[in-house]
């Protein structure tokens, strides 16, 4: 299967620092990543859709500002954190839709963020 | 959306089969039916998927009922490295998964 990588895997920063996690299709090209973040206990929630090239569409309740989403080029999205507050501590995952995977996402193997 | 319920959680023995049921009576005809299991701490991954027939993989196997109202995931032998939460998600193609409550499965050596 294809594989998505996810940089950092895990990341402590201060609170008010800004903080980028990278999201790679390692060997085929995602025309659309999702980026999730699952709270401890809880389910994944979908926070935003990126298409290379096009800005983010981001689910309600989820700060466009707050969380900025680059997909410059078919292979990269990236999910900045800016100012992060304790309450963004969580684990965001993204996965990858690529055009010759109908109907199968691929997902990275996560994200483990906590802002003291 | 279509609304799935899964036990909240499931036990089995290591080296027996585990059938995890859904239900998703609301699924659209168009709907495939996935499943997508999450080891703790790390990302989901892929199972299995199908749309009416009985589907097979090397992972498992999916039963899908006749009204596509409800599915079954079918693990033939549990190991330990299946203890995971498991998904069933109606989805229709390139659209991000909902992501419900899921079914914990717990695998007893």
């Amino acid at each position: 299967g294809a594989v998505v990588s996810q940089h950092p895997s895990w990341v402590i920063c201060k609170s008010g620092t800004s903080v980028k996690i990278e999201c790679r299709s390692l060997d085929f090209q995602a025309t659309t990543m999702f980026w999730y973040r699952q709270f401890p206990k809880q389910s994944l929630m979908l926070m935003a859709t990126s298409n290379e090239g096009s800005k983010a569409t981001y689910e309600q309740g989820v700060e466009k500002d707050k969380f900025l989403i680059n997909h410059a080029s078919l292979t990269l999205s990236t999910l900045t954190v800016t100012s992060a507050h304790p309450e963004d501590s969580s684990f965001y995952i993204c996965s990858a839709l690529g055009a010759l995977f109908y109907n199968e996402q691929f997902f990275g193997p996560g994200t483990r963020l906590t802002v003291l | 959306d279509a609304k799935t319920t899964q036990p909240n959680s499931m036990e089995s023995n290591e080296e027996e089969p585990v059938h995890l049921p859904c239900n998703h009576s609301t699924i659209s005809g168009t709907d495939y039916i996935h499943w997508y299991r999450q080891l703790p701490s790390q990302g989901p991954e892929y199972v299995i998927h199908g749309l009416t027939s009985n589907v097979n993989n090397r992972m498992a196997s999916l039963a899908i009922a006749e009204d596509r109202k409800s599915s079954t995931l079918i693990l033939h032998r549990a190991t330990l490295r299946d203890a995971a939460v498991y998904y069933c998600i109606p989805t229709s193609g390139n659209t991000p998964l909902v992501f419900g409550k899921g079914t914990r499965l717990s695998v007893i050596a």
